[in-house]
């Protein structure tokens, strides 16, 4: 099982362009969700769809969109690149339950913003 | 204050015990993690506990948990130069735990000086 893959690794946007962060998962969880990693803030979630279907914003949404296009697959998009949009983005995902849950994570895309 | 709380540096030499500290205000956090995240990759879960549990141990891991004063400490044995990684501190609650996002920390950042 590869887990959970991210594409790209890197990338470099100017302000105002478009891109599509792609993260998709083969161990057929139900929940997934995007973080940003910033120096000094830690993990902050942007959104997340507790299952097929569905999506909610997290904590700090505004200026990305998201596509939950099956149950494998959950999407980023940035619509027009900013600066304060340079950070590291990971997808994780996780299965549903009542009890302890494990979050699996991405190795993560690194976007710079220039 | 923060909902989830971790001073952002410790540093210690090769052998001794490391401890690091967590705390949290939502007093209906059901489980309480800790992922490593090392140098460019994503995080990985670590251990957990249950909030009914004072203490865990698993090998050189051993967590305490003091729910009254909602404070989590993970402890590291015999610390080793491959435990320098950023150590993150998580609650999730029990109620559809899978549907809810875990709430993160901003890790600690971990300096094994050998």
């Amino acid at each position: 099982n590869a887990g959970v893959t991210q594409t790209p690794k890197f990338q470099v946007l100017k302000t105002g362009q478009s891109m599509t962060l792609q993260c998709a998962q083969d161990m057929n969880h139900n929940s997934m969700y995007w973080y940003r990693q910033d120096p000094g803030m830690g993990l902050r979630l942007i959104y997340y769809s507790a299952s097929e279907g569905t999506t909610d914003k997290g904590e700090v949404p505004n200026g990305y969109n998201v596509s939950r296009l099956n149950k494998r697959e959950f999407s980023l998009r940035l619509e027009s690149a900013a600066p304060s949009q340079t950070s590291v983005y990971f997808c994780a995902s996780s299965e549903l339950g009542t009890g302890a849950y494990e979050q699996y994570f991405g190795p993560g895309t690194r976007l710079t913003v220039t | 204050g923060e909902d989830v709380e971790q001073s952002l540096f410790l540093s210690v030499r090769e052998g001794d015990s490391s401890v690091i500290n967590c705390t949290y205000t939502d007093s209906s956090s059901t489980y309480l993690y800790w992922y490593k995240q090392e140098p460019g990759a994503g995080l990985q879960l670590l251990t957990y506990i249950f909030s009914n549990m004072d203490m865990k141990q698993d090998q050189r891991l051993t967590v305490l948990l003091n729910k009254k004063d909602k404070h989590l400490s993970l402890r590291i044995a015999d610390t080793q130069t491959g435990d320098s990684a950023i150590y993150f501190c998580a609650r999730g609650t029990s109620l559809n735990s899978g549907n809810t996002p875990l709430v993160f920390g901003k890790g600690t950042r971990l300096s094994v000086i050998a």
